[in-house]
Order: structure tokens, then C-alpha cells, then sequence
């Protein structure tokens, strides 16, 4: 079965400083991996995803994540999070079905980070 | 990037009534859709994939009779919450695929006292 460990449930950062958030993930085949941001009472925006290829991944506003198998991580980073980076991030894994069933999703608990001005 | 649109936004039901949430992929057909749950402060849980022209495909432990998916359409997919109780009260979420990446709607909240 397919799991996502996001450690770290609150993390506070101040503007300007940089930022990781964490993602390790189980999954048998190989996987396709996301991190989402949720601002509050609202969907969910994808930020970066990883299907294979180049294991540092650029995402929207500045974020990135590596991925490292042999650690089953894929953690995101930012050099310099700014205050309207303040929301909540889910990692996600998934393998891409090609045959109909579409993109089936296991997200992360999630991490919810703060930015002191 | 595609655009997923749900309504409504904010629901308040009393107990015992039913409760229908629109999902609709804006610019682009989606056969199928996912409609996800989300407890404050937790993560999402998927609880079925809606496919176009059949039957939805639930996730263990979600009930089918209280959660009706109904797929009529290449743009629309609806979650119909039956006999809605304080229980039920939650962030409701939908997602569509295109071109291989899953967008997602703005979410609803029911809140059922």
C-alpha cells in the first residue's frame, strides 16, 4: 500500500529565511509524486510534481523539491519564503494508470507553515 | 492550467436533508473525476472516482447509499450527501485529470446541524 509521512505538522519560518518541508513516502512501483498548497478554505494548487527524469524539480513561486529514492524522500525547499507563502503543504503520491483510471492520490497529513514578518 | 469549479462553496443543511455539490471541469472533458474529503486540520482522503456514463468507484469504508456520485455528463459530476448528519459536516473536495495532471476544485463546505 501507498503512505506519505509529512514529520513535521507546524513549522514557523521568518520571511526572508529559507525553508524545507519534508516528505517521505512508501510506494511499490515507481512512484509520481506532488506537493500541493492549500490556502485556507480553498482547493488545492499544485506546486511542483516529480515523473521521472532530473531529480531537482522547479515548481510556481519560487519552490523545488529533490527527489532521492534511496531515501524515499521528496522534499520541498524555498531559499526565501515570503509572508504570502504562509498556508498549508501536502505531499502526495500516485502512480499514473494509463488505462483509464486516471491519477489515484495518497496525500500526506500535511504541514502547515507559518512566516513571522 | 485546466479549471475545476465547485458549487457550492459554503452549505449549511439542517440533520436529515440531502445535500448536492457540483464539480465541473471548466475548459476540458474530464471521464473521470475524484471527490475527496478533508477533517480540519487532516489530510485528504479519497473517498470514490467518479467515471463518466458509469458507476462510481468507492473507496473502502465509504458509505454508497450516503455518498451518490452521479457522472452524467463529460464536464459535470455530482455528490449528492443523503440524509446529511453533524457527522458529515466537512471540506469537500473534486478533481479532474488532464493531460495527465489532477486539478482541483475550490472545495465545499458542508456544515449540517
Amino acid at each position: 500500500a501507498q503512505s506519505v509521512t509529512q514529520p513535521d505538522i507546524h513549522i514557523t519560518v521568518s520571511e526572508g529565511a529559507s525553508l524545507e518541508l519534508r516528505c517521505n513516502y512508501s510506494y511499490g512501483a515507481t512512484p509520481y509524486l506532488f506537493w500541493y498548497v492549500q490556502s485556507p478554505g480553498q482547493g488545492l494548487q499544485l506546486l511542483l510534481k516529480y515523473f521521472s527524469g532530473d531529480t531537482l524539480v522547479q515548481g510556481i513561486k519560487g519552490f523545488e523539491a529533490e527527489f532521492k529514492r534511496s531515501q524515499s524522500s521528496f522534499n520541498l525547499r524555498k531559499p526565501s519564503v515570503h509572508w504570502s507563502d504562509a498556508a498549508e503543504y501536502f505531499c502526495a503520491v500516485g502512480g499514473l494508470i494509463l488505462t483509464g483510471g486516471g491519477n489515484k492520490l495518497t496525500f500526506g497529513t500535511g504541514t502547515q507553515l507559518k512566516v513571522e514578518l | 492550467g485546466a479549471v475545476v469549479s465547485q458549487h457550492p462553496s459554503w452549505v449549511i443543511c439542517k440533520s436529515g436533508t440531502s445535500v448536492k455539490i457540483e464539480c465541473r471541469s471548466l475548459d476540458f472533458q474530464a471521464t473521470t473525476m475524484f471527490w475527496y474529503r478533508q477533517f480540519p486540520k487532516q489530510s485528504l482522503m479519497l473517498m470514490a472516482t467518479s467515471n463518466e456514463g458509469s458507476k462510481a468507484t468507492y473507496e473502502q469504508g465509504v458509505e454508497k447509499d450516503k455518498f451518490l456520485i452521479n457522472h452524467a455528463s463529460l464536464t459535470l459530476s455530482t455528490l449528492t450527501v443523503t440524509s446529511a448528519h453533524p457527522e458529515d459536516s466537512s471540506f469537500y473536495i473534486c478533481s479532474a485529470r488532464e493531460t495527465g495532471e489532477l486539478f482541483f476544485g475550490e472545495g465545499s463546505r458542508l456544515t449540517v446541524l
